[in-house]
């Protein structure tokens, strides 16, 4: 059973379409994570969620929101697309509350705007 | 804020050699700290990790100390295969506060046969 899942796997869409990426884990954690990565393969934080709490990492337009309809799930919605968009973004989950514990990345989503 | 420096790449070397890839860190208290591993096309996962000082972190033949007196945790390996190929992360989540894991940015590593 794949620990954190993401659909899709590949996003190519128009520029001001709107699109979601879909998150689910099944290992029962408290806190779920979006992460961007460009093309150079650096990493950025973008959201940190759990059941009592929205982080946002200030640098994020407010065309990207997440959405938790449950602890299991977190999905990544992006309003009017731009080509900056494209990356590849990863959603990821770990214990909250415990700074030694791991986290799980899903397999990623490459988005493509064009 | 915290933040994780690691030696740019890419790091190419011939198989059977020596791997050292650095990292160090700035953080307040007494962070957790991470190697990831990315192969290409997929996620990152858990390669090792360390929780306190002066622990060390191992598996598949790869290891790290965490040296809280020079703020790092550097990746070694004595002996690298072609397999090995793939994007490193070094990474710390902090001991208190919000818990987002800090990633560094990266150090491509290059095996040939």
């Amino acid at each position: 059973d794949t620990a954190v899942s993401q659909t899709p796997k590949y996003l190519v869409t128009q520029m001001g379409n709107d699109k979601s990426i879909k998150c689910e884990q099944n290992l029962g954690h408290d806190t779920m994570y979006w992460y961007k990565q460009d093309s150079k393969k650096f990493l950025k934080i973008m959201f940190s969620y759990n059941n009592k709490e929205l982080i946002i990492n200030e640098t994020v337009p407010n065309r990207f929101s997440p959405k938790s309809p449950d602890k299991a799930h977190l999905n990544l919605h992006i309003n009017s697309l731009e080509l900056g968009d494209s990356a590849v973004y990863f959603c990821a989950s770990s214990q909250v509350n415990f700074g030694g514990a791991e986290a799980f990345f899903g397999q990623g989503t490459r988005l493509t705007v064009v | 804020g915290d933040s994780v420096t690691q030696m740019e790449g890419p790091v190419t070397l011939s198989e059977e050699a020596f791997l050292t890839i650095n990292c160090t860190y700035t953080a307040t208290g007494y962070p957790s700290l991470f190697w990831y591993v990315q192969y290409p096309g997929e996620g990152l996962q858990l390669l090792l990790k360390a929780t306190k000082a002066d622990d060390k972190g191992s598996n598949k033949g790869f290891e790290a100390t965490y040296r809280k007196e020079t703020t790092s945790f550097h990746l070694e390996k004595g002996s690298v295969q072609v397999s090995d190929s793939a994007v490193y992360f070094c990474a710390l989540r902090a001991s208190g506060g919000s818990y987002i894991p800090t990633f560094g940015r990266g150090t491509s590593l290059i095996v040939h046969p």
